[in-house]
């Protein structure tokens, strides 16, 4: 199994560009999540899906898109890149996000917007 | 006052040390705690969950006081490898979008 996988692992991007960042999981997980790393902060939950066709916000929603066709792919589509989202972005999988179910993490993209 | 406070360190300890780190938390009502990894520019893995009772894998051991609300780590015979940041995690309210993640304790472990 691949596990979580993210592409692309970096990216530049100029101030109001759009672009989508992908993730998949081989794990048939019907929990799927976004979150952004920022230095001295925790991760946060941009978006979450508990499964094909549910999606719902997180912590820090805004400027960000998700949608969740098949329970394979999570993708997460900003819509006019600003500056305060320079950030690392991780996708993560459990198996039905319960309390105590493991979060499988992809290895991050790394996104730079000027 | 953050959800979820930790020491963000660094933490330099020769090797063969024991190491101990504290995380507390906001939320009285919080019902799951877990320790989770994250080796420089790589994602976050899980290290181990945290039971009321305490528990023990290998080198490592985590406690939680819940009338204290804290959640503690700790490393025995500190190993090279043991060189990562690590995260605690409180789920506030019973599923998975309610993760909390702290910010991190930075540890490197010396030669």
């Amino acid at each position: 199994n691949a596990g979580v996988t993210q592409t692309p692992k970096f990216q530049v991007l100029k101030t109001g560009q759009s672009m989508t960042l992908q993730c998949a999981q081989d794990m048939n997980h019907e929990y799927m999540s976004w979150y952004r790393q920022d230095p001295g902060m925790g991760l946060r939950l941009i978006h979450y899906s508990v499964g094909a066709g549910i999606t719902d916000q997180g912590e820090v929603p805004n400027g960000y898109n998700v949608s969740r066709s098949t329970t394979e792919d999570f993708p997460l589509r900003l819509l006019s890149a600003a500056p305060s989202q320079t950030s690392v972005y991780f996708c993560a999988s459990s198996l039905a996000g319960g309390p105590n179910d493991e979060q499988f993490f992809g290895p991050g993209t790394r996104l730079t917007v000027l | 006052r953050k959800e979820v406070e930790q020491d963000p360190g660094p933490f330099n300890v020769p090797e063969g040390a024991t190491v101990a780190f504290n995380c507390t938390y906001s939320n009285s009502a919080s019902q799951s705690f877990f320790w989770y990894r994250q080796d420089c520019r790589k994602e976050p893995k899980l290290l181990m969950s945290v039971y009321s009772s305490g528990n023990e894998d290998g080198r490592f051991t985590a406690q939680l006081n819940r009338a204290s609300q804290y959640i503690s780590l700790l490393i025995r015979d500190s190993k090279l490898s043991d060189s990562a940041t690590y995260l605690c995690v409180v789920n506030m309210l019973g599923s998975a979008r309610q993760l909390t993640f702290g910010s991190g304790t930075q540890l490197t472990v010396l030669p």
